[in-house]
């Protein structure tokens, strides 16, 4: 039962253009979200985070979106650089048992110079 | 600052063997878990604790066991490893979310262990 769904495994963007990275959830306690960035060989590293009270964070180049109502997130990278070549994850917490957090399936993103 | 040092980086085991992987911390976080990442998956949580002599089971525990005596240490043990373990391990840490701030679970990773049962 996956409660975080990352359906694009993949996504290629040229550099310099928006990069777009989707995230859905179905556990209604869910309460805040964050997003991770991934290179090979290394361990995730945090990116930015929305809290559901908010349904736009923005930090530099990256946006986080949140629509509540769908449960849906997008991640929005402005313009997209060949260092943000990486794979994303989309992760979820929940007020009560916050100490954990739930990790979708991730999406390989990969820019084109 | 070192932040979150996982030890071996790689490991080769026989199955039925034994190995405890290693995780330690310098951020005096309270907060420490473990995972798997499988091919195509997400992160898995395998255990995690929240403090000295306090760990829970996460998602995935069978096959492994954990102990928390320190606040920076928080091993990983396998006893009799099977193929099926064969993924790569991470270990994370995090400090007690802040009172009255939205700011909540941050965890910091470690670079991971990759671990192959033969």
């Amino acid at each position: 039962d996956q409660q975080v769904k990352q359906n694009s495994p993949s996504l290629s963007v040229q550099e310099g253009r928006i990069s777009i990275l989707n995230c859905d959830y179905t556990n209604s306690m869910f309460d805040y979200f964050l997003w991770y960035k991934k290179y090979p060989a290394e361990g995730p590293t945090f990116l930015i985070s929305i809290s559901s009270i908010k349904d736009k964070n923005e930090d530099g180049r990256f946006t986080v979106f949140l629509n509540k109502s769908a449960k849906h997130l997008s991640l929005h990278i402005v313009p997209s650089q060949p260092g943000d070549s990486a794979v994303y994850f989309c992760a979820a917490s929940a007020s009560f048992g916050n100490e954990k957090l739930t990790f979708g399936t991730g999406t390989r993103l990969t820019i084109i110079p | 600052n070192a932040g979150v040092t996982q030890t071996p980086k790689f490991r080769i085991l026989k199955i039925g063997q034994s190995m405890t992987l290693q995780c330690a911390q310098d951020m005096n976080h309270n907060y420490m878990y473990w995972y798997r990442q499988d091919p195509g998956m997400g992160l898995k949580l395998i255990y995690y604790s929240v403090g000295a002599g306090i760990t829970d089971k996460g998602e995935v525990p069978n096959g492994y066991n954990v102990s928390r005596s320190t606040t920076e240490y928080f091993p990983l043990r396998l006893e009799l490893a099977a193929p099926s373990q064969t993924s790569v391990y991470f270990c994370a840490s995090s400090s007690i979310p802040g009172q009255g701030t939205l700011a909540k679970n941050i965890q910091y990773f470690g670079a991971g262990t990759r671990l192959s049962v033969l």
